[in-house]
């Protein structure tokens, strides 16, 4: 099973700073096969990168997905009030599919 | 624009069976190439894929789950279901439904809002 550590848990930060969240996996993931979700209080995720670093429909292009192998890396550009939440990185590679345990991006 | 809405019981009792819908709302359910995923998130925030159905009726569940985990999938009522048993404490959750993008695209593009579902006696 792949393990997703996501670092740091929790990143504070101004609106208009640019935040980047990291996550390591345990082994070589396909990046073809690693999303990012976002995540609001009482919300549902919501899928914003796919394939490592394509937005998904409607996501703006402030947010950014990069990286291969074991390390990947979201990117905010310029932080703006809806984008404080908590987000997941996954994989969907080898089952069983997994998530990181996530990052909050506080005020 | 695919619309998933999960419904069952909010309380199950220890060594009972929990039984989730998931409804397609909103949008088609004839494509047979996506997959029908069921989630869950811990109290603490953990989410955790527990397996998913086919158009098909073809099932994979994640092996940490596979013993106790059965789905299954009706799409004449645009609906598929989960069942899990015997639960225990941990088991405690939000559940969401899912979909995917399709053969080429297995990240969850859709959502349903979630349904909490407590196990206690």
């Amino acid at each position: 099973e792949v393990v997703l550590t996501q670092s740091p848990n929790i990143l504070s930060l101004s609106p208009g700073e640019e935040a980047t969240l990291s996550c390591r996996a345990s082994q070589y993931v396909t990046p073809s096969f690693f999303a990012w979700y976002q995540q609001r209080p009482g919300q549902a995720p919501r899928l914003l990168i796919y394939g490592s670093s394509n937005r998904a429909t409607g996501v703006p292009d402030r947010f950014s997905g990069s990286g291969s192998g074991t390390d990947f890396a979201l990117t905010i550009s310029r932080l703006e009030p809806e984008d404080f939440a908590v987000y997941y990185c996954q994989h969907y590679a080898d089952m069983p599919w997994t998530f990181g345990q996530g990052t909050k991006v506080e005020v | 624009q695919v619309q998933l809405q999960e419904s069952g019981p909010g309380l199950v009792k220890p060594s009972e069976t929990l039984s989730l819908t998931c409804t397609v709302t909103h949008g088609s359910v004839t494509r047979d190439d996506v997959w029908w995923s069921w989630l869950r998130q811990s109290p603490g925030g953990r989410l955790e894929w527990i397996g998913f159905v086919s158009h098909s009726g073809s099932t994979t569940y994640n092996p940490s789950l596979k013993s106790r985990v059965s789905m299954s999938i009706d799409m004449s009522k645009r609906q598929f279901s989960l069942k899990l048993s015997p639960v225990i404490a941990a088991d405690t959750a939000i559940y969401f439904c899912a979909r995917d993008g399709g053969v080429t695209a297995r990240h969850w593009v859709y959502w349903g809002q979630g349904i909490l579902v407590t196990v206690s006696s």
